[in-house]
């Protein structure tokens, strides 16, 4: 089976614009999450998506956001985007035995 | 927060086993021990997770403790490919249950 995609996987914004980031699970796993990894603070999670539906949210503000499709696939989506922002994205697929598998990763800059 | 404790840093030689030790001390019944790896600006690779028993895999064998308070994973033959930051997660296997990533050990295989 092919692994977890992500695209793109570099991608330069300026503060203030917004970005759309794209992960297609493991076929056949109907569940992803979201993850934030920096070096000050390591790899946090964002959000679950499981059948098109929002199942937890970790501790970000509201200008982070994703959804699911009914094949799905994610996105997620920072609007207003900040320095700090500047971060590696991964996504996770969940196979049915609840073991998470990461994909390559979206490492967004912003300046 | 993390409820894992691991060393910062350790070295293997090249060819020899590595074993990763992982404290966690106040895990649950219910919590199961992962492992996950994650090679430099990549995403995290699954290695292998158990619950009371012993596991091996392909990939690693993860030892754990009678009274699940601790648990060691082994490399048999390390590389120089499995340098890398290796994280132990305890965790409820229950979808919408996320994965905490804690600082890790950063593992140096020396030729």
């Amino acid at each position: 089976k092919a692994g977890v995609t992500q695209t793109p996987r570099y991608l330069i914004k300026t503060r203030g614009q917004q970005v759309t980031l794209s992960c297609s699970p493991i076929s056949g796993h109907r569940s992803v999450s979201w993850y934030q990894q920096t070096p000050g603070q390591g790899l946090q999670f964002l959000f679950e998506y499981f059948s098109e539906t929002q199942r937890n949210k970790g501790n970000f503000p509201g200008r982070f956001s994703g959804r699911q499709f009914s094949n799905s696939r994610s996105e997620m989506n920072v609007s207003t985007l900040e320095l700090g922002d500047s971060a590696l994205y991964l996504c996770a697929s969940r196979s049915d035995t609840d073991t998470q598998y990461f994909g390559p990763g979206t490492r967004l800059t912003v300046l | 927060d993390a409820k894992t404790t691991q060393p910062p840093s350790m070295d293997c030689a090249e060819g020899r086993a590595a074993n990763l030790p992982c404290n966690h001390s106040t895990i649950s019944g219910n919590e199961y021990v992962y492992w996950y790896r994650q090679i430099h600006s990549q995403g995290p690779q699954y290695i292998i997770h158990g619950l009371k028993n012993n596991e091996t895999n392909e990939m690693a064998s993860l030892i754990i403790t009678e009274d699940r308070k601790s648990s060691t994973l082994i490399l048999p033959h390390a590389t120089l490919r499995d340098t890398a930051v290796y994280y132990c997660i305890v965790r409820v296997a229950q979808y919408g249950n996320k994965l905490v990533f804690g600082a890790g050990t950063i593992l140096r295989v020396k030729s």
